[in-house]
């Protein structure tokens, strides 16, 4: 049972902000909202998560609607390495579920 | 820092034969956890060990897989036929017992991709 809803694929110019959508509108009072990417060979990577507040880090931006059923990932000004598969999980605590993530394609 | 190490990184056999993964957490971190990923999806959570506790393995296909965290460091996975189904990469990950609750980030090995012939 999908706990998140995600874009397959989706394309970005270089240097242009990529934001990447997720809904999950089941998701618990305590559960966070995390985001991970998995570059092609590679483990997944943590980005960023939050619970209620619009969250930053050097790497991305997370903005939460208010009622907490959707949320977006901001990569500012995306490059070609930021060519990978993201990954939104709604969890809370040690429970993770991936489902099959946007595969987001920087083109130069 | 070192990170979440695994070996060997590709495994190539054929069906019926035993195999193993091997994983070496984070330095401190208490809780491993193995992931099953199949092409084409997200990882799926096998098993999670606390310390050397096993605390969550309902996904876990008793029959054939096994795994032990005897020390409570490091890991083994093994299969034992194998399938040609059970084709994938096997991920593991470790992370810090948060004292946050909802908290907790997991970081990951680059996998094993096992192919079974």
């Amino acid at each position: 049972d999908a706990k998140t809803t995600q874009p397959t694929s989706m394309d970005c110019a270089e240097g242009r902000a990529a934001n990447l959508p997720c809904n999950h509108s089941t998701i618990s009072g305590n559960e966070y909202v995390y985001w991970y990417r998995q570059i092609h060979s590679q483990g997944p990577q943590y980005i960023i998560h939050g619970l209620k507040n619009n969250e930053t880090n050097e790497m991305a931006s997370l903005i939460i609607t208010e009622d907490r059923k959707s949320s977006t990932l901001i990569l500012p000004h995306a490059t070609l390495r930021d060519t990978a598969v993201y990954y939104c999980i709604v969890g809370g605590g040690n429970q993770f579920y991936f489902g099959t993530g946007t595969s987001l394609t920087v083109i130069p | 820092e070192a990170g979440v190490v695994q070996s060997p990184r590709y495994k190539i056999i054929e069906k019926k034969q035993p195999v193993a993964f091997w994983c070496n957490p984070i330095s401190g971190h208490n809780t491993l956890y193995w992931y099953l990923q199949n092409l084409g999806q997200g990882p799926e959570l096998l098993i999670r060990y606390e310390n050397e506790e096993a605390v969550d393995d309902s996904q876990l296909p008793k029959d054939r897989f096994s795994a032990e965290r005897l020390k409570g460091v490091d890991s083994t996975l093994k299969i034992q036929p194998a399938e040609l189904g059970d084709s994938a990469v096997y991920l593991c990950a470790s992370s810090l017992r948060s004292g946050r609750v909802g908290y907790n980030e997991q970081f990951f090995g680059p996998g094993t991709r096992l192919t079974v012939l």
